[in-house]
């Protein structure tokens, strides 16, 4: 299956500044990406979906504005969350597909954001 | 809307015991179904895949089945290990997405030596 890197693996930061979070898919080169948000004791919930070349599509109640998704290139992929607040604080995980036919999904290690 | 339920929410068991993890979902109309591991703070393991045509699939000492028309999938875990504690989750596609998972919210297994 793919491999997945995500970086940072965590990030404190003060309320109202901008955290970038990459994805890379090390061997495998991804038209398409998903972003996920983890709250504790919760489910993964999908946050948009990176497309390479075009526009992030984002899921009902994520602001595109605030969450900004960049797939820069087959590999890479990134997710800044723009003037983070406290409720922003979550396990941030993307995933790849790993086919065409998006038969399965090869999840990175995630990043943990803590605003404060 | 497709939702996905796991039972029961935390499963503590004595190592060597086999055991059955469950999956329920609401849309049956799935192409797959995926279980992963998740260890604490960390990223997402995939466990094994079922496709829709399949009714189960076999790893080492894991093996998961689907039955589509109750709307449900178990995973067996055989002779359990300390090794094996985490959170085991399953997750359903949403109908006609690419890619769009729906999650149980899991079940944390520990297993005590």
């Amino acid at each position: 299956g793919a491999v997945v890197s995500q970086h940072p693996s965590w990030v404190i930061c003060k309320s109202g500044t901008s955290v970038k979070i990459e994805c890379r898919s090390l061997d495998f080169q991804a038209t398409t990406m998903f972003w996920y948000r983890q709250f504790p004791k919760q489910s993964l919930m999908l946050m948009a979906t990176s497309n390479e070349g075009s526009k992030a599509t984002y899921e009902q109640g994520v602001e595109k504005d605030k969450f900004l998704i960049n797939h820069a290139s087959l590999t890479l992929s990134t997710l800044t969350v723009t003037s983070a607040h406290p409720e922003d604080s979550s396990f941030y995980i993307c995933s790849v597909p790993g086919s065409a036919t998006y038969n399965e999904q090869f999840f990175g290690p995630g990043t943990r954001l803590t605003v404060l | 809307k497709q939702e996905v339920t796991q039972i029961p929410a935390a499963l503590s068991v004595p190592e060597g015991e086999n055991l059955v993890l469950n999956c329920s979902f609401t849309d049956s109309a799935i192409y797959n179904l995926q279980w992963f591991r998740q260890d604490p703070g960390k990223g997402l393991t995939s466990l094994l895949l079922i496709q829709s045509s399949q009714r189960e699939q076999t790893s080492g000492r894991l093996n998961a089945s689907l039955d589509k028309s109750s709307g449900r999938s178990t995973l067996y875990i055989a002779a359990s290990q300390p090794g094996d504690s985490a959170t085991y989750l399953c997750a359903a596609p949403v109908r006609g997405s690419q890619g769009n998972l729906i999650f149980g919210k899991g079940t944390k297994l520990s297993v005590k030596p």
